[in-house]
């Protein structure tokens, strides 16, 4: 089945860097993209940016430009969404999405079981 | 940037209800207008795409309507299990943002 799984729950100190992966199986790798989505504790959903894992090619949010690296290795599945720079308010639950489509819409689904970055001195 | 906007923010409801969850778009994005459910320390999941396709595996209590800038997500006799946060999405254009969510409390 179409599965992704993300790696494990981080722990950084200000100003260091993250990088989370997930790995995808059960489908074409480089036929969907994969988006990055985040939920700080108690809040909404956050939309980062997206992959392209057939080119590379990478779309990010205005808020996470220069900050936020997306990448994929097409070997071994998998994609990574690096943020450097960390900050408290980086806190939060930081989801993987791949993207289905027909001719006339898109969505998410599904999600990776998400990855707690924890941001503290 | 598209701006989504839901009503409301909290409901309380009970077992059997029939309830409705509003999503209203800042322009037109025709029917890129997606459907979540969220339950406490897990991942969203997704029941209605393309505004009113229910996704595979999802209970027919849970339909979508709407097109180009206001869309409602119906529960049609709300189960225990349907107690959690909606969010809506829209996939229209980048930045493809979410609605703020609408957490569903039981009565």
């Amino acid at each position: 089945q179409v599965q992704l799984v993300q790696s494990g729950a981080e722990v950084k100190k200000p100003g260091a860097s993250v990088k989370v992966s997930c790995k995808a199986s059960g489908y074409t790798f480089t036929s969907f993209y994969i988006h990055w989505v985040r939920q700080a504790p108690g809040q909404g959903l956050e939309w980062m940016g997206l992959i392209n894992p057939k080119d590379d090619s990478t779309t990010y949010a205005q808020k996470f430009q220069g900050r936020v690296t997306m990448t994929r290795d097409t070997s071994t599945t998998t994609v990574y969404m690096e943020v450097s720079t960390l900050r408290s308010e980086d806190t939060a639950i930081y989801y993987c999405a791949r993207e289905g489509y027909s001719s006339s819409s898109r969505w998410f689904d599904p999600w990776g079981q998400g990855t707690l970055v924890t941001v503290s001195s | 940037d598209i701006q989504m906007t839901q009503s409301p923010s909290s409901l309380s409801a009970s077992v059997g209800d029939r309830v409705t969850i509003t999503c209203r778009a800042s322009q037109s994005i025709s029917t890129y207008l997606n459907w979540y459910q969220q339950k406490a320390g897990r991942a969203p999941k997704l029941l209605i795409y393309a505004a009113s396709s229910l996704q595979s595996g999802v209970p027919s209590r849970f339909s979508g309507s709407g097109s180009g800038t206001d869309f409602t997500l119906t529960i049609s006799s709300l189960q225990r299990e349907d107690f959690a946060t909606y969010f809506c999405q829209q996939t229209y254009s980048t930045p493809k943002g979410f609605g703020q969510g609408t957490k569903l409390e039981i009565k």
